[in-house]
């Protein structure tokens, strides 16, 4: 079993759609989590942290449930722009641990 | 430079040749990390550096895959007798902080391997 476990998708909404992605994780001494972004043939880009209060920056909202051991990235409003595959990453001993990132494709 | 630099960006091996792929960290990172990420999946832990010190090297697949860091910012990592499995994107990232408590870690646009 991976350390790090997200649905691979592909999720397809359309343009406004919210859509929700969850990732499992099994390290329950890990610390600290984040989403990352990446686009196709780029590098992933930090794009949110996860505090276990959760946060929102502007169309995003993360949380984290450390008794189920679990995150969540909740988009609402899609745009094209948000197609791209998304990373869970989890900090593992001196490392960020990734998922195996969840597509989201937005079509007009 | 502003980012991290990773050369070169592609690289096609035949099967059993050395190759070494170079990482230029941001200047002043103290972290610098580095994942293989294969087709379709995520970025898979090799090695990371605090420094010149090699801290953690458990990713590394096999006594192939070999990284150093020997002034603490430029890192190579060398693959000897490439096999086919070994075809992966490999990406550099760097941080200024020790460690990964702060999570951002800043990426190279990465080199891509194809062994022939």
């Amino acid at each position: 079993r991976k350390e790090v476990e997200q649905d691979p998708g592909p999720f397809n909404v359309p343009e406004g759609a919210t859509v929700a992605f969850n990732c499992t994780y099994s390290n329950s001494a890990s610390q600290s989590f984040f989403w990352y972004r990446q686009d196709c043939r780029k590098e992933p880009k930090l794009l949110m942290s996860v505090y276990s209060s959760g946060n929102e920056d502007g169309r995003f909202t993360a949380q984290l449930n450390r008794a189920s051991q679990y995150i969540s990235l909740l988009i609402r409003d899609s745009k094209l722009s948000d197609s791209a595959t998304y990373l869970c990453a989890c900090t593992g001993f001196q490392k960020l641990v990734f998922g195996t990132g969840t597509r989201l494709l937005v079509s007009p | 430079g502003a980012g991290v630099s990773q050369s070169p960006r592609y690289k096609v091996a035949k099967r059993g040749q050395d190759v070494a792929l170079r990482c230029d960290p941001i200047s002043g990172h103290v972290s610098l990390f580095w994942y293989q990420q294969a087709l379709g999946q995520g970025p898979e832990f090799l090695t990371y550096f605090q420094n010149e010190a090699q801290l953690d090297k458990s990713g590394l697949p096999s006594d192939r895959f070999f990284a150093e860091r020997p002034e603490g910012s430029v890192s190579t990592l060398k693959i000897q007798r490439t096999q086919q499995e070994d075809s992966a994107v490999y990406l550099c990232a760097s941080s200024l902080a020790r460690g990964v408590k702060s999570g951002e870690l800043f990426f190279g646009e990465g080199s891509r391997l194809t062994v022939l």
